[in-house]
Parts: structure tokens; sequence; C-alpha cells
């Protein structure tokens, strides 16, 4: 079964815009995880915030973290054509490193 | 630094078939894990190898699926028999010692199953 859920499902965007994904799960966690899954390079680790974090910076991402909505979101500043894949949150729960991984956004960068 | 390896990237089988799919983890990584990825779905834990030991196998469809990771490197992960609705990308990953804190896994390629 597959705790968290991103929306949007698929966004399609122009090179330079901003690109935001979210992520709501359900139980409490440990931590929480993006990754990006492309054809080129498979499934990529993005960034991990851990729940005592609220904010989270890696070069154009930006994560942030509210637990008590159970919720993220994941900006991509700047989009470039190659930002093009599918994003997963992926939520890794109290008790355990066992990573649960929502069902991903198609995000399509357009050059 | 070599990656997470997997083999074959591809496989096509007859239901019905045996399969298998090996992983080479990265140097280093006590913690190996196996998801199976349905197409338009994220993907989903298998099993969990801290070294040689399988410490969370509750997914595994034991019946037909069974996983070792001898030595406590490689890791096989094979299906006996195949059914069509095995068809998924089988994704090995691994990450530094999971029982000391939350580490980033890393992924291989995956192995593109088709059951005809």
């Amino acid at each position: 079964s597959q705790q968290g859920e991103e929306d949007p499902q698929a966004l399609s965007i122009q090179e330079g815009e901003n690109a935001t994904m979210n992520c709501s799960y359900k139980t409490s966690i440990n931590n929480l995880q993006w990754y990006r899954q492309n054809s080129g390079r498979g499934l990529v680790h993005l960034i991990l915030i851990r729940s005592n974090e609220r904010e989270k910076h890696s070069g154009r991402l930006r994560v942030t973290l509210d637990t008590s909505k159970k919720s993220s979101s994941l900006l991509i500043t700047a989009s470039r054509a190659a930002d093009t894949a599918s994003y997963f949150c992926a939520t890794e729960g109290e008790y355990g490193n066992k990573l649960v991984f929502g069902a991903g956004t198609i995000l399509r960068v357009k050059s | 630094e070599a990656g997470v390896v997997q083999s074959p990237r591809y496989k096509i089988i007859e239901k019905k078939q045996p399969v298998a799919f090996w992983c080479n983890p990265i140097s280093g990584h006590n913690t190996l894990y196996w998801y199976r990825q349905n197409l338009g779905q994220g993907p989903e834990l298998l099993i969990r190898y801290e070294n040689e030991e399988a410490v969370d196998d509750s997914q595994l469809p034991k019946d037909r699926f069974s996983a070792e990771r001898l030595k406590g490197v490689d890791s096989t992960l094979k299906i006996q028999p195949a059914e069509l609705g095995d068809s998924a990308v089988y994704l090995c990953a691994s990450s530094l010692d999971g029982r000391e804190g939350s580490y980033e896994q890393y992924f291989g390629p995956g192995t593109r199953l088709t059951v005809t």
C-alpha cells in the first residue's frame, strides 16, 4: 500500500517557470524524502527532510514539511527541460527505515 | 564509484516459467532492498536485508518469490513460477546501515520483466 499521495498527478510548464508538487501522507514519520525518476538515470534521491525540520534547500530545490498537516511540498525554481521526470515522495515511518512511496507527479518542462 | 548494478535489464518470459534477478549494491552499503514498481506507480518494498539477514519481508509473496543475500553483498530475487501480474520493473537499492539513522537509498536501473 502507498502512503504518500502526490498532487498534481501531472504538471506541464514552460522552461524558466517554477514547479510545485505536493505530497500528503497518513501516519507519523521519521523523515520524508523526494526522488526523481526518468528513463535516463533511473530513480535518484533529491532531498531528505526530517520530522523536526520545516524547510530545506538544495540548489534549485526547496522542500517544506508540515507535520501537523501531514504534508510536504517540493518547489523547483527556474525549471529546465532536463527536469522533465516523475517525482516521488517517500516517507519513512517512526519505527524503521522502510520507505513508502507515493504514486508520483509527472513533470514536463517545455523548452 | 560504481552505482548499484542490476542484471538483466530486460527479461521476457512466458507465464509459469522461473526468472531470477541479480543485484550488486554499492560497496560498503550494508542494507539492500528489493522493490517492485508497477506502471504508473511508485516502488513498493518487497524485502530489506541488513547484511545477510532479511529484516523485513512482509510484502514478499512467499509462495512464489524468494530472495537471498549470501555473504551480505550480492543478492538474487527469484520468481517461480511467474504469473502475468508479475510484469513490472524490479528495482534494487542499497544504503548505509539503516539501523544507525536514516540514509538515502541508491537505486539501480532496474529489471523490466514482461510475463506473456
